[in-house]
């Protein structure tokens, strides 16, 4: 069974940094390229950036590119979104995602559970 | 805003069939790239529900069916139950922007 599992929300302040953390199981990591995806409470989907299968191919949502990077470890089945800089706006939901393939276009199939950041003073 | 356009919200009767209509452009759903449907209910994980040219997931019913029309695409649910009351996602990919882009979800809403 597909299991994503985050880790690594909570309040921080406005201008400070949060690393999230994502443990997959029940699939071989390598073979699939990995996603964050964040919901502010009551308001839609949003794609925040995503990974390939192999680290060569990384890709940020315009809302967060230069302030957030992602990264993974394969050897580990983890995914990870190091956020800095952040902004009351980036208050949200956020979900690890599972492409449906190795490269980045492959669409999203599994998705965990959601670990909920606030950013506030 | 988002880059695909859905209805806020649809509703129906039991056993009645609603349409839930994703509008792109040329970057995305008019590129060829598949269109998924998601659906949502609150704090619960998004489940995919249909992919492509309606490729369902096990377990999904065949009530839920895709129409594609240049850069919109449709989810039909046919006999509509009680337990398919949830908020419903459009996705595709973009190449502009180089990453997946959702419709704003629309809300099913069972009479």
């Amino acid at each position: 069974e597909v299991q994503l599992v985050e880790s690594g929300g909570g309040l921080q302040q406005p201008g400070r940094s949060l690393r999230l953390s994502c443990a997959a199981s029940g699939f071989i990591l390598e073979d699939f390229a990995m996603h964050w995806v964040r919901q502010v409470p009551g308001q839609g989907l949003e794609w925040v950036s995503g990974i390939s299968w192999n680290n060569d191919d990384l890709g940020y949502a315009d809302s967060v590119k230069g302030r957030f990077t992602v990264s993974r470890d394969n050897a580990k089945n983890s995914l990870y979104l190091e956020m800095n800089s952040l902004r009351v706006v980036d208050t949200a939901i956020y979900y690890c995602v599972r492409g449906s393939g190795p490269h980045r276009p492959a669409h999203p199939d599994y998705w965990g559970q959601g670990t909920l950041v606030t950013v506030s003073s | 805003q988002s880059v695909l356009t859905q209805p806020p919200s649809v509703s129906g009767a039991p056993g009645q069939t609603v349409t839930i209509s994703c509008t792109g452009t040329s970057s995305n759903i008019g590129a060829h790239f598949d269109v998924q449907w998601f659906q949502h209910l609150p704090g619960s994980a998004p489940k995919l529900i249909v992919s492509g040219d309606s490729d369902r997931p096990s377990g999904v019913p065949d009530r839920f069916s895709v129409s594609k029309s240049g850069t919109s695409v449709s989810l039909a649910i046919a006999g509509l139950q009680a337990e398919d009351e949830a908020d419903y996602y459009c996705q595709s990919y973009d190449t502009t922007l180089s990453g997946f882009v959702f419709g704003a979800g629309t809300k099913v809403t069972v009479l």
